[in-house]
């Protein structure tokens, strides 16, 4: 079984300071992780993921996050956080071993950006 | 915006109606998926289908129909549906293997059952 636990639910930070959305994950495998984000009214898009290759993973708009293995961790990180990067970041886990059915989500980090 | 696309974005019907949804990625992809997000709770799976077959079914209540007539389209038709199914809809689409793969999301349909 796996399971992915998004330790906080909302996240406020000024414009300007860092970000930092922790994500602990749990899978018998080798596992996919995978940062979404959603801004209000809209569909999920991928931030980045990663997939057993470098730990430490470059997203988009300036996004990164580094797998641990020895803390089951997965977090995303920004150095400098701007207006337009508050949406809701959903954490992800696959399991690559095959077959369907095998995404589990995270509840989501609601992020607040204050001018 | 994405390659996938879904109608309408805002739907609102009574218990008794019957409506579909529509969703249609432009990706090449071969998985799609149904999902159901409702505040303060997880994004449930629905439904999934490879290669327009259904693979997964995630106990989803029978009011809830899904069809995929071909790799690039998928539906959801919906009848006697209750308030609690209000919510947002999404629709996303994946190249299979589906762990190895992000999946594209459409931007959801918004579901109000009166």
């Amino acid at each position: 079984a796996q399971s992915v636990t998004q330790l906080d639910s909302h996240v406020s930070v000024s414009e300007g300071t860092p970000v930092l959305l922790r994500c602990n994950y749990s899978s018998s495998y080798s596992p996919s992780l995978f940062w979404y984000v959603q801004h209000p009214n809209k569909g999920l898009q991928l931030l980045l993921k990663y997939t057993s290759a470098a730990t430490l993973v470059k997203g988009i708009n300036g996004f990164e996050a580094e797998f641990k293995k020895s803390e089951t961790s997965f977090h995303l990180t920004k150095p400098s956080a701007h207006m337009s990067d508050a949406a809701e970041y959903f954490c992800v886990v696959s399991d690559p071993s095959g077959g369907y059915q095998k995404v589990t989500f995270g509840t989501g980090t609601k992020l607040q950006v204050i001018p | 915006e994405t390659g996938v696309t879904q109608t309408p974005r805002h739907l609102v019907m009574g218990m008794t109606n019957k409506k579909s949804l529509k969703c249609e990625q432009h990706l090449g992809h071969n998985a799609m998926y149904w999902y159901k997000q409702s505040a303060k709770k997880p994004l449930e799976l629905m439904f999934v289908y490879n290669f327009k077959e259904q693979t997964e079914n995630n106990s989803v209540p029978s009011r809830f129909s899904p069809e995929c007539p071909n790799s690039s389209h998928l539906f959801l038709h919906l009848h006697t549906l209750q308030p609690e199914d209000s919510a947002l809809y999404l629709c996303a689409s994946s190249q299979p293997p589906q762990g190895e793969g992000e999946q594209y999301f459409g931007p959801g349909t918004r579901l109000t059952v009166t």
